[in-house]
């Protein structure tokens, strides 16, 4: 299957400060990415949809401004965290379809993120 | 009513037993139907694939859609300490890939 890269895997950070998490499609293009959220033991919570060349679409009640997207070119998408707070501690994990109008996405490896 | 049903489990079996997993959803307008196996701390790897009913066989991995009951469901055979995962289900109308997921079974085999 397709393979997207995920880094970093795990991120120890102290209150107040930004994290970027960066997510590439290696083997294909993605105009079009997907970033989710998860706590343990649940399922994945869809964040926002990220689009090559222009704004992210997000879900309700996921703040634009404390999770910043940029999806740069077509293989890279970024998700910022901003002034992280111990409440954003969480598992994080980006994905991208193919494009082939399958359905099918494929999964980064995710990032733990551990706010102090 | 969620649009996908999945109990969480956990489901423990001895290795070698067959292990039975299913999802429930209320939307017909689903025809594109998944599973994923994601195992701790881990993005979940795409296991199978089925477009509309039907069933799909991988090894030692069959997976069964009944549209006309909404239920699928995914079935290992030989069970391995190595399929010790969560599994998911997920599905889409087709259009956005805009997947709606299952709650995650959680998923032991006992050696």
């Amino acid at each position: 299957g397709a393979v997207v890269s995920q880094h970093p895997s795990r991120v120890i950070c102290k209150s107040g400060t930004s994290v970027k998490i960066e997510c590439r499609s290696l083997d294909f293009q993605a105009t079009t990415m997907f970033w989710y959220r998860q706590f343990p033991k649940q399922s994945l919570m869809l964040m926002a949809t990220s689009n090559e060349g222009s704004k992210a679409t997000y879900e309700q009640g996921v703040e634009k401004d404390k999770f910043l997207i940029n999806h740069a070119s077509l293989t890279l998408s970024t998700l910022t965290v901003t002034s992280a707070h111990p409440e954003d501690s969480s598992f994080y994990i980006c994905s991208a379809p193919t494009g082939t109008g399958d359905e099918k996405l494929f999964f980064g490896s995710g990032t733990q993120l551990s706010v102090l | 009513q969620k649009e996908v049903e999945q109990d969480p489990g956990p489901l423990s079996v001895p290795e070698g037993a067959i292990v039975s997993l299913n999802c429930t959803y209320s939307n017909s307008a689903f025809q594109y139907f998944m599973w994923y196996r994601q195992y701790s701390r881990k993005g979940p790897e795409l296991l199978m694939y089925t477009y509309s009913s039907g069933n799909k066989e991988d090894g030692r991995f069959t997976a069964q859609v009944d549209k006309s009951s909404k239920y699928i469901s995914l079935f290992i055979r030989d069970s391995q300490p190595s399929d010790s995962a969560t599994y998911l289900c997920a599905m889409s109308g087709g259009g956005n890939n805009r997947l709606a997921f299952g709650k995650g079974n959680q998923v032991v085999v006992i050696p």
